[in-house]
Parts: C-alpha cells; sequence; structure tokens
C-alpha cells in the first residue's frame, strides 16, 4: 500500500477563495481523521470519521469548514472563504480499529492563505 | 475533554547523553499513549507506544514509562545520536467504544550536539 496520501501538497491562496483538501487513507482503515499543525497549537484534531461518518467534529474551528467522505477511499476538507489565520500544515490519518492504535499519517498539505 | 502537556517544549543533549520528555493527561478514561516523531518537513511517525496494563516498555535505544495513579508518561531516549533530532509528539486516547481521539501534546524540539 502506498500509504496515506494527500494532495495538494502546497497550495497557495489569497484571502477568500475556496480550499479544497483531499486524502485517500490507507485500504483497510476504518478510521480516517483531519489534524492541523501550526508553531503555535502544534497538532490539533479537526473531526474523525469512523466507517465514512463523522463522530467528532468538535475540532472544526468554524463553518467556514468542512469535511465529507463519500466513500471509504475519499476524503476532503473544504475552507470557505479562507482567511490568513488559515495558514497551516494540515495532516490525514487513517488507521485501524480500535485496539490496532497507530495513526498512519499522509506527508500533509501545506497551506498558505495571503 | 482531554488535555496533554508535555515539557520540555525543547531540549538539546550532548550526543551520547540521555533525554527525557514528559507528558501529563487530565482523563482517567485514557488506555492508550503513543509517542511520534516528527523530521523537519515530514510527516508524524509512531516509534513507541504503550497501553495501560503496562508500566514501562522498551526497544532498543528507546523506552517509556506509564504512571496511571499520578497521569503521566514519558520517553526516555538513551545513547543519542544526530539522527534523534527531531519534534517529539507524546499523545493520548481512550480506546473505549465510541471515542478515537488522539489528543496530542504540544511537541519536544529535541537537538543532539554533535
Amino acid at each position: 500500500d502506498a500509504g496515506v496520501i494527500q494532495s495538494p501538497r502546497h497550495e497557495v491562496t489569497e484571502m477568500g477563495q475556496e480550499v479544497t483538501l483531499r486524502c485517500k487513507p490507507i485500504s483497510g482503515h476504518d478510521y480516517l481523521f483531519w489534524y492541523r499543525q501550526t508553531m503555535m497549537r502544534g497538532l490539533e484534531l479537526l473531526i474523525y470519521f469512523n466507517n465514512n461518518v463523522p463522530i467528532d467534529d468538535s475540532g472544526m474551528p468554524e463553518d467556514r469548514f468542512s469535511a465529507k467522505m463519500p466513500n471509504a477511499s475519499f476524503s476532503t476538507l473544504k475552507i470557505q472563504p479562507s482567511e490568513p489565520r488559515d495558514s497551516a500544515v494540515y495532516f490525514c490519518a487513517s488507521s485501524l480499529p480500535l485496539a490496532a492504535g497507530e495513526l498512519f499519517f499522509g506527508e500533509g498539505s501545506r497551506l498558505t492563505v495571503l | 475533554g482531554e488535555n496533554v502537556e508535555q515539557h520540555p517544549s525543547t531540549l538539546s543533549v550532548q550526543e551520547g547523553d540521555s533525554a527525557v520528555i514528559k507528558c501529563t493527561y487530565s482523563d482517567s478514561a485514557s488506555n492508550y499513549f503513543p509517542w511520534y516523531k516528527q523530521e523537519l518537513g515530514k510527516r508524524p511517525q509512531l516509534i513507541i507506544d504503550i497501553r495501560s496494563n503496562v508500566g514501562e516498555k522498551k526497544d532498543q535505544r528507546i523506552a517509556v514509562t506509564l504512571n496511571k495513579t499520578a497521569k503521566h508518561f514519558s520517553l526516555h531516549i538513551t545513547e543519542t545520536q544526530p539522527e534523534d533530532s527531531a519534534v517529539y509528539f507524546c499523545a493520548a486516547r481512550a480506546t473505549n467504544f465510541g471515542n478515537e481521539k488522539l489528543t496530542f501534546g504540544t511537541g519536544t524540539r529535541l537537538t543532539i550536539i554533535p
């Protein structure tokens, strides 16, 4: 397996534009997580899915952020409209259920909002 | 929700010496405690983990200890080498049904001085 695949790797956009980040989890992993990493706040969990169903979205900053998982092999994180404070590295990660434990991260998407 | 605190935020040690990073957590239901290593510009990767039925776990130069009563756990790296330079994150997760949130500490930047 190629691991968790994220795209784009880098995105530079202007304030007010819509941003869509994409993730393909490892095949067979039931859980998918979206994290945001900044110097100030570290790794923050935004939302996670189990079997394509959102379980906890309490970390989503505000209504400008939305995430979907239409099927077991694809998820998107959308920011609309984007703001400079959204600049961060966004990681997608997937894992097997419960006791198996390990989170496998993608390479991340570095977002810069000007 | 879970709150994980990590100390120190930066740590410099001479090559060959030992490094210790400490974390505390707040949720007594947490029972899984992984450590992730993130090299510059790379994704976080699991290096070792411990579950609440174990007090200590070792893997070559790396060891983790857990004190459930005090709600703290630590990472120990012995005989440090230049390739150990990275940011290390502790995390805690309650692997109860319906709760798969992995909460990370804020990270420790470890620098090994040759």
